[in-house]
């Protein structure tokens, strides 16, 4: 079954602890994405990556790292979270094809206190 | 700044009626739109998509209309069912490129 798989699906952590949210593709995608969804602001791309080790800032992407090492997995760091960065998180993947969609993984829920 | 918007945070309507959900973009660079349905608890889920050589793409009860000169989109939704209530977000993006741009979301509820 085609999946983008996130983990873990709910996380309560501290300000300044460090915390990395993983992403997998089972889909051979080459693109992959972070997104934030919060309310009234609909879903913001935070980082996006083109393939391996080609990666590039979305529209907030303050706060947060990416890394591309393998073409199934991207995952999203928090060197040190801070509350402004509780929030619902997505993992996307796509390919490069014209005119196709992303596909979403079930999302992360973050709440940092 | 928003390049996608969707004015309407909500919509109720009763089952077996039409719902229009509508969606507006800035950017005249974008050449490919979709709209996505979220359900809570999961993530959102393609629905139906239109390029931009198109005014029309329908899919089984899902209709989208694009009216390029108005920046503007529609997603028709006939017959409404109670199991259409999701949020629904609509998305536009460069053919050729990776980023996808969303809108707020409509939060659709049908009224059984």
């Amino acid at each position: 079954e085609a999946q983008v798989t996130q983990n873990p699906r709910y996380l309560i952590t501290v300000t300044g602890k460090k915390l990395t949210v993983t992403c997998s593709q089972n889909m051979n995608h080459e693109y992959m994405s972070w997104y934030r969804q919060d309310p009234g602001l609909g879903l913001r791309q935070i980082y996006y990556s083109m393939n391996v080790e080609v990666t590039d800032k979305g529209d907030v992407p303050e706060g947060y790292k990416v890394s591309r090492k393998e073409k199934r997995n991207f995952p999203l760091i928090l060197e040190s979270p801070s509350p402004n960065q509780t929030s619902l998180y997505f993992c996307a993947s796509s390919s490069p094809e014209v005119n196709t969609e992303a596909f979403f993984g079930q999302g992360t829920r973050l709440t940092v206190v | 700044d928003q390049q996608v918007k969707q004015n309407s945070p909500s919509l109720s309507v009763q089952e077996g009626r039409i719902s229009i959900l509508n969606c507006d973009y800035t950017n005249s660079m974008f050449d490919y739109f979709l709209w996505y349905k979220k359900y809570p608890a999961e993530g959102p889920t393609f629905l139906i998509s239109i390029s931009s050589i198109k005014d029309k793409n329908e899919d089984g009860r899902f209709t989208v209309f694009l009216n390029k000169s108005a920046k503007h989109l529609s997603l028709h939704i006939v017959p409404s069912q109670p199991g259409d209530s999701a949020v629904y977000f609509c998305a536009a993006s460069r053919s050729t490129g990776n980023q996808f741009y969303f809108g707020t979301g409509t939060s659709l509820t049908v009224i059984p």
